[in-house]
């Protein structure tokens, strides 16, 4: 089966710029994660969806981080404006469900650096 | 709140030696437990998960709730085994895997 898809795979801004990333899960899995990963420490969930629908954005900046999963299958997660410390991989996977049985599949990731 | 502690960032060892990659977590219930593995260029992917006591590519991991560990272990390294590993934890009821730092094993021939 094709695995989580995500664009760009590169991308280098400014400070104060503003950037968006996609990904696209696998087909029929309802769970969509998005993960920030800095340099040197593992991935801290950002947003979780269940379809279309958000389950868990605590850890999300939502002053600045915005994410949508419309019709639940694609999503974006955008940044504006971007700060140097949001510099990191972002990593999108997706699951069947959630929970303890059900593994996440990782995309390849988007690395971000803000100038 | 659910923390995930790996106290090593890089482990090298010799082709056929013993590894160990140590995992201690910190949370008041009864957790589930899971490493990941990550290999060059490829992409992060589960290697096992406690719920299933599997070994898998030789690797096993047990959970110890009285020391909050739950170590990956293999008997005898292998030249692929080198990556970088991190173990996650999901509490019970709760749908958010959180990751430890992760440690970078590099297997010497």
């Amino acid at each position: 089966e094709a695995g989580v898809a995500q664009s760009p795979r590169y991308k280098i801004i400014e400070k104060r710029q503003s950037v968006a990333f996609w990904c696209n899960p696998i087909s029929g899995h309802a769970t969509l994660y998005w993960y920030q990963q800095i340099l040197g420490q593992g991935p801290k969930l950002l947003i979780q969806f269940q379809n279309n629908g958000v389950v868990d954005d605590s850890q999300l900046p939502k002053d600045r981080f915005s994410a949508e999963r419309l019709k639940g299958v694609d999503s974006t997660l955008k940044i504006q404006p971007a700060k140097l410390e949001d510099s990191a991989v972002y990593l999108c996977a997706s699951s069947p469900t959630s929970g303890a049985y059900n593994e996440q599949f990782f995309g390849p990731g988007t690395r971000l650096t803000v100038l | 709140a659910q923390r995930v502690t790996q106290p090593e960032k890089l482990l090298s060892v010799f082709k056929g030696a013993p590894v160990e990659l140590k995992c201690n977590y910190s949370y008041s219930g009864s957790p589930e437990l899971f490493w990941y593995v990550q290999y060059s260029r490829q992409r992060l992917q589960l290697l096992l998960r406690h719920i299933s006591r599997e070994s898998i590519k030789g690797f096993t991991a047990d959970l110890n709730k009285g020391e909050t560990s739950f170590h990956l272990k293999k008997p005898f390294a292998q030249e692929e085994d080198s990556a970088m590993y991190y173990c996650a934890l999901l509490a019970r009821g709760a749908q958010k895997l959180v990751f430890g730092q992760g440690t970078r094993l590099t297997i010497n021939p």
